[in-house]
């Protein structure tokens, strides 16, 4: 079975502060892990995904995370924040031994970015 | 560019109406899924297909149905909607052996 913590239902940044987005996993088999980004009244969008390769991942829009094993982490970071990054953020699980099955997400983190 | 389509994108309704909603995919994607999502935002797997005429009930109890007649469209019905059933539907779908899921615009349903 798999789950995923997201820490902070809400994460408030400064334009050009740094952007930390943390989410813990919990998976029997090695894991799939994505993070998906969701702006109002959309679908949701993929920023980047790790799937047993580099640990160090980086997606669209500037964003990394970086699979840590033995904290069982892969937290969202984004060195500089920009106003349209505000939006809704998910960390999702997925059991990767056998291929993309279905994902399993967290409770989401809102951005909120002042400027 | 993933290429799956919802209709309608938003929908308000009576109680005690049929509805279907609508999930269309031209990528050729064994796998389709459907996710509720709360107005809190999180997201739940409620039904999911790996193929023509397989379905199987996700994590999320609903009272919808789902049906997989042809590999690229996974329509979602409620037989008699309630205002329980407010909520965010979204639709994905991915490859057999893919890495990843694309997912739909979603749709807004509102039951009144």
């Amino acid at each position: 079975a798999q789950s995923v913590t997201q820490l902070g239902s809400h994460v408030s940044v400064s334009e050009g502060a740094l952007v930390l987005l943390r989410c813990n996993y919990s998976s029997s088999v090695p894991p799939y892990l994505f993070w998906y980004v969701q702006y109002p009244n959309q679908g949701l969008q993929l920023l980047l995904k790790y799937t047993s390769a580099a640990t160090l991942v980086k997606g669209i829009n500037g964003f990394e995370a970086e699979f840590k094993k033995s904290e069982t982490s892969f937290h969202l970071t984004k060195p500089s924040a920009h106003m349209s990054d505000a939006a809704e953020y998910f960390c999702a699980v997925s059991g990767g031994n056998t291929g993309f099955q279905k994902l399993v997400f967290g409770t989401g983190t809102r951005l909120l970015v002042s400027p | 560019e993933a290429d799956i389509y919802q209709t309608p994108r938003y929908l308000v309704i009576g109680t005690g109406k049929k509805i279907t909603l609508e999930c269309s995919q031209t990528m050729g994607h064994d796998k389709m899924y459907w996710y509720q999502q709360d107005p809190g935002m999180e997201l739940h797997l409620i039904h999911y297909s790996y193929g023509v005429n397989s379905t199987e009930k996700g994590d999320l109890s609903s009272e919808s149905t789902v049906s997989r007649i042809r590999t690229e469209h996974f329509p979602l019905t409620l037989e008699s909607a309630r205002p329980s059933h407010t909520s965010q539907y979204l639709c994905a779908s991915s490859e057999v052996r893919g890495t990843e899921a694309f997912f739909g615009q979603g749709t807004r349903l509102t039951v009144v």
